[in-house]
């Protein structure tokens, strides 16, 4: 199926660095969502972005919803270890039947 | 809260067995849940859409006879893997969407490995 462009693939930082993750499409999205994956366990929702523009944060996450509704970006300020796994970003095409469309993920690992 | 359950965890099974997943949402009400494969370092492939009181939508190349999909309540579908094979041995998840929502939230996986 479709699958969204997200960048980058993997990342390797140091604890106490900020953190920066972006999804891109060619259509247009309604919804954007951000999960984190740990290894063996199910996604968890991090944050959902609903308007055009809009800017919504989780404690040290922040993510946006790109104004040309193609695109999101996902923030992780001061990195901490605990932070370590696969984050996917996920949309809801317009027109689509609420079913979402997931990004190939980013593998962020944060060095002590 | 939003939580969803899966059950099992592990699952070890031989060939020509069958294996039933099951998957709840604990403290909201789910007239939709999603089920999804997982390959190791790649993205959730979603193979069929699960809606309570009707058939499941799969997805392009998912077998609906190999893969049997029941979502009998508003709290828990099954997907059943019948006649398994090694070549299904995989990490499979649900997911259960909120009504009136377009958030999903995730169970917790299940692996299966087909001996």
């Amino acid at each position: 199926g479709q699958q969204l462009n997200q960048s980058p693939q993997s990342m390797f930082i140091q604890e106490g660095e900020d953190v920066s993750m972006n999804c891109t499409s060619s259509s247009i999205f309604n919804t954007w969502l951000w999960y984190k994956q740990d290894p063996g366990e199910g996604p968890v929702l991090l944050i959902a972005l609903y308007k055009a523009g809009e800017l919504t944060s989780n404690g040290r996450l922040t993510a946006q919803f790109g104004i040309t509704r193609k695109d999101s970006f996902l923030n992780i300020s001061a990195s901490i270890p605990s932070d370590v796994g696969i984050y996917f970003c996920a949309g809801q095409p317009s027109g689509s039947a609420r079913q979402l469309t997931f990004g190939s993920g980013t593998q962020l690992t944060v060095l002590p | 809260g939003a939580v969803v359950s899966q059950h099992p965890s592990r699952v070890i099974c031989k060939s020509g067995t069958s294996v039933k997943i099951e998957c709840r949402s604990l403290d909201f009400q789910a007239t939709t849940m999603f089920w999804y494969r997982q390959f190791p370092k790649q993205s959730l492939m979603l193979m069929a859409t699960s809606n309570e009181g009707s058939k499941a939508t799969y997805e392009q190349g998912v077998e609906k006879d190999k893969f049997l999909i029941n979502h009998a309540s508003l709290t828990l579908s099954t997907l059943t893997v019948t006649s398994a094979h090694p070549e299904d041995s995989s990490f499979y998840i649900c997911s259960a969407r909120r009504d009136m929502s377009y958030e999903q939230y995730f169970g917790p996986g299940t692996r299966l490995t087909v001996t």
